[in-house]
């Protein structure tokens, strides 16, 4: 039961250069998450997709993309990296017929943005 | 918007002892959950307890307890008998009734467990 993998796991990139992160679960989970952890902040919502080819944005979503051709996949692309997107990004699904159930949470992605 | 409010950055416990993390939450939705994560240095997201609120009833699971208090909005987590392992950061989630995963969290609590 392989769940949500995330890729790269560490990843140090220059300012102004394209990163896309990618998830992939297993469990073909209709709601999919990208949230970001900052010190001081919690996690904070930055996208999420209902379906596929559905996607929103959530609290914090500027300077990034996302996509989702395919259930099971939703890479999040920052499209010219700044240090202030420098973070632990963690993507996350949940079924969608029942309302109260668990989240499930990838391992996170580290960036270093410098 | 909804808020979460976890006003202790860190706290510590001796192991074996039992140690409450605080939380308090602000909604004007009367469907919704709560949840307690732990994040080990790992960063792994761990799921350790959850409450709905329409149940009066506190959850709990194995040495993990929530203390509800829904008018207060309040959702404290008891932890009994804490060990090594229980060392990390919790965080406290709310999530709306009709969101599928839409979660907003609290700033987290360091815990530290003494032998």
């Amino acid at each position: 039961d392989a769940g949500i993998t995330q890729s790269p796991r560490y990843k140090i990139t220059e300012t102004g250069r394209q990163v896309t992160l990618m998830c992939h679960q297993t469990w073909s989970h209709s709601y999919m998450f990208w949230y970001r952890q900052d010190l001081g902040h919690g996690l904070r919502l930055i996208y999420y997709s209902a379906a596929a080819d559905i996607t929103d944005k959530g609290e914090v979503p500027d300077g990034y993309v996302v996509s989702r051709s395919k259930t099971e996949n939703f890479p999040l692309t920052l499209e010219s990296a700044t240090r202030s997107q420098t973070s632990v990004y963690f993507c996350a699904s949940s079924e969608s017929q029942i309302i109260g159930n668990t989240i499930y949470f990838g391992e996170g992605s580290w960036l270093t943005v410098v | 918007a909804q808020t979460v409010t976890q006003s202790q950055p860190e706290m510590s416990v001796q192991e074996a002892e039992t140690v409450t993390l605080s939380c308090t939450y602000d909604t004007s939705e009367s469907d919704y959950y709560l949840f307690w994560y732990k994040q080990p240095p790992s960063r792994q997201m761990i799921l350790v307890i959850r409450q709905e609120a329409y149940k009066q009833q506190n959850a709990t699971e194995n040495r993990f307890s929530v203390n509800f208090q829904k008018a207060a909005k309040s959702f404290s987590l008891k932890i009994s008998d804490s060990q090594l392992g229980d060392a990390a950061m919790y965080f406290c989630a709310y999530k709306k009734g009709t969101s599928y995963g839409k979660l907003t969290f609290g700033q987290g609590t360091i815990l530290t467990v003494h032998p």
